[in-house]
């Protein structure tokens, strides 16, 4: 069965700090992972894939088969990104299995 | 990018009664899907919504508890019958498959059901 654990439910740094939000998943095929951020009063939205391998909001995020994880990073967080972030995994029929998410808060 | 409108946005049910939430998609998309998010929980697929033909429910779900339509490929309708206060949650529409799109899903901004 599809598993996601993101073990923090909340997290909390100050400005210019490191950030890590740590997710790992469970799944016996090739998975595709997603990160989604849901800023306050808006929509659920992607932030980053596993397949594209790129840097959103100098956000980025590596898959570790071996560890079965794929954890959230940025070097400097910044006030703007306090927000929800959901790991996600999922596949060609756009159908996601999520974790419970992290509330992040960046601290003046 | 698909724009997803979801109607309403937020409503205050009476117990017993039934509720239908309005997804509607500027584009043709392939998938359709309803997701459930409790007070402090995650999200949960309910079902996928399939177009002509019945939903696909997950496990824990039902349709005489949620009937799903999906009358073409741009709207669906979720209802939420003989609504109890444990149905009080976050509804979402979520779409993939529109054109130009590769396995991104997108979302809607929810409907807040509060069952009282």
């Amino acid at each position: 069965a599809q598993r996601v654990t993101q073990p923090e439910k909340l997290l909390s740094v100050f400005k210019g700090a490191p950030v890590e939000l740590k997710c790992n998943y469970s799944y016996s095929g090739s998975p595709e992972l997603f990160w989604y951020v849901q800023y306050s009063r808006q929509r659920l939205q992607l932030l980053l894939r596993h397949i594209s391998r790129e840097s959103i909001k100098g956000f980025t995020a590596d898959l570790n088969k071996g560890e079965t994880s794929f954890h959230l990073k940025k070097p400097f967080a910044q006030e703007e990104d306090s927000a929800m972030y959901y790991c996600a995994l999922g596949g060609s029929n756009y159908k996601l299995t999520f974790g419970k998410g992290t509330l992040l808060t960046v601290n003046p | 990018s698909a724009v997803i409108s979801q109607k309403p946005s937020r409503d205050i049910c009476q117990r017993g009664t039934s509720l239908t939430i309005q997804c509607q998609v500027d584009s043709q998309v392939t998938m359709m899907f309803w997701y459930r998010q409790q007070p402090g929980q995650s999200l949960t697929l309910i079902a996928t919504a399939n177009q002509g033909s019945e939903a696909t429910y997950e496990s824990g779900f039902v349709i005489d508890k949620f009937p799903i339509s999906r009358p073409n490929l741009t709207f669906s309708t979720l209802t939420v019958s003989n609504m109890s206060p444990e149905d009080s949650s976050i509804y979402l529409c979520s779409v993939g498959g529109g054109k130009g799109a590769n396995t991104e899903a997108f979302f809607g901004q929810g409907t807040r059901l509060t069952v009282v």
